[in-house]
């Protein structure tokens, strides 16, 4: 099993371009997430779908929006990106809320 | 929403050493997550611990319920333990997790 997936690893952007990041689950979980790691920071969450059809706002929402496409991919969309949104992020997915989570390996985004 | 925080932020070892990382918490929390980043970048689910005391080789994790801190005791350290633990918590009716800023450790051969 290949648990979370996320794609692009990197991505280099430039202010105002728009960009979705991509994320899937093999372990047919309800729950996703995406969360921003900023450094010396632990994560913020900015979204999240507690089961397919239904998604919420996290601690940190402002400048995204998400779709939880099915029940295995939920996506990241900035519409217009700022230097603010340089962030590492990740997607984590588990069965249901407050159960244990598991993550991809991130994405690198950079906005100059 | 609770506040997380974590001690030490910062912790160097020799390999074989013994460790306790400690969350605290401004709140009575549900249950608790301890994740380890490896320097890669990576996210591992160490323990989920709504209760008690888990284990896992050597690792455990501890819960009191009346105190509002949890702690991560880490035996025979060794290299690969290396990278920041997090622990994360929910609390109330609130099912996302917070989290803590993270204990860099670093074990040394």
């Amino acid at each position: 099993n290949a648990g979370v997936t996320q794609t692009p690893k990197f991505q280099v952007l430039k202010t105002g371009q728009s960009m979705t990041l991509q994320c899937a689950q093999d372990m047919n979980h309800n729950s996703m997430y995406w969360y921003r790691q900023d450094p010396g920071m632990g994560l913020r969450l900015i979204y999240y779908s507690a089961s397919e059809g239904t998604t919420d706002k996290g601690e940190v929402p402002n400048g995204y929006n998400v779709s939880r496409l099915n029940k295995r991919e939920f996506s990241l969309r900035l519409e217009s990106a700022a230097p603010s949104q340089t962030s590492v992020y990740f997607c984590a997915s588990s069965d249901h809320e407050a159960q244990p989570q598991h993550f991809g390996d991130g994405t690198r985004l950079s906005i100059l | 929403g609770i506040q997380v925080e974590q001690s030490p932020p910062d912790l160097i070892l020799q390999e074989g050493a013994n460790s306790t990382l400690r969350c605290n918490f401004s709140d009575s929390v549900n249950n608790l997550q301890w994740f380890h980043q490896n320097p890669w970048g990576q996210l591992i689910n160490l323990f989920y611990i709504p209760s008690g005391t888990k284990q896992n080789g050597r690792l455990s994790a501890t819960t009191v319920a009346t105190e509002r801190y949890r702690l991560l005791y880490i035996s025979s350290s060794q290299t690969t333990d290396s990278g920041v633990y997090f622990c994360a918590a929910t609390s109330g009716g609130y099912n996302k997790l917070i989290f803590g800023a993270g204990t860099r450790l670093a074990v040394h051969p």
